[in-house]
């Protein structure tokens, strides 16, 4: 069955700080995966995804097929990063494609 | 405009009442999803479509039931709402990977509070 982790539920860091957001996954195919966010009162969206290699407000995110990870990075965090962030992986075979397996979530907070 | 609606945004109900949570998309998409979510917390898929006439239960059990009579509405229906079900739905739809790259929109979310 596959799998998304996101060890870490808080993440607080400085303005100007470097920020990783941590994501594993288990799946035995070749995987697809996304980061989507939540601002505060507003809806979840898509942040970005690893087949589109692009740079979203700053972040990237690398897939490890090795590691398994999709880890979620900026060099300079921004206050108004400050949101609930999802790593989720599609789900690409037979009756269940499309859907999604989300992790636990990490709320980031950036201070000033 | 191309876009996801849930209605209504906040419900608060007693124990018992039948309720049902609208969901409709003007994007065009044939997936549907709902979702279950308390506050900070992880998202649960209770139950997603992939067309007209085609429901299916999610990961996570839910006493809820969906219909997909037209493509672009979803509703979610609790015949007998409990404080158990006090979260919030998320609804999300997605359309073909070669139109929108295997990409959930999800709508505003209706947070139900049962008394």
């Amino acid at each position: 069955a596959q799998r998304v982790t996101q060890p870490e539920k808080l993440l607080s860091v400085f303005k100007g700080a470097p920020v990783e957001l941590k994501c594993n996954y288990s799946y035995s195919g070749s995987p697809e995966l996304f980061w989507y966010v939540q601002y505060s009162r507003q809806r979840l969206q898509l942040l970005l995804r690893h087949i589109s290699r692009e740079s979203i407000k700053g972040f990237t995110a690398d897939l490890n097929k090795g590691e398994t990870s999709f880890h979620l990075k900026k060099p300079f965090a921004q206050e108004e990063d400050s949101a609930m962030y999802y790593c989720a992986l599609l789900n690409a075979g037979g009756t269940s494609y499309g859907k999604l397996t989300f992790g636990q979530g990490t709320i980031l907070t950036v201070h000033p | 405009e191309a876009d996801i609606y849930q209605t209504p945004r906040y419900l608060v109900i007693g124990t018992g009442k039948k309720i049902t949570l609208e969901c409709s998309q003007t994007m065009g998409h044939d997936k549907m999803y709902w979702y279950q979510q308390d506050p900070g917390m992880e998202l649960h898929l209770i139950h997603y479509s992939y067309g007209v006439n085609s429901t299916e239960k999610g990961d996570l059990s839910s006493e809820s039931t969906v219909s997909r009579i037209r493509t672009e509405h979803f509703p979610l229906t609790l015949e007998s709402a409990r404080p158990s079900h006090t979260s919030q739905y998320l609804c999300a739809s997605s359309g073909s990977k070669q139109v929108s790259g295997n990409i959930q929109y999800f709508g505003a979310g209706t947070r139900l509070s049962v008394l």
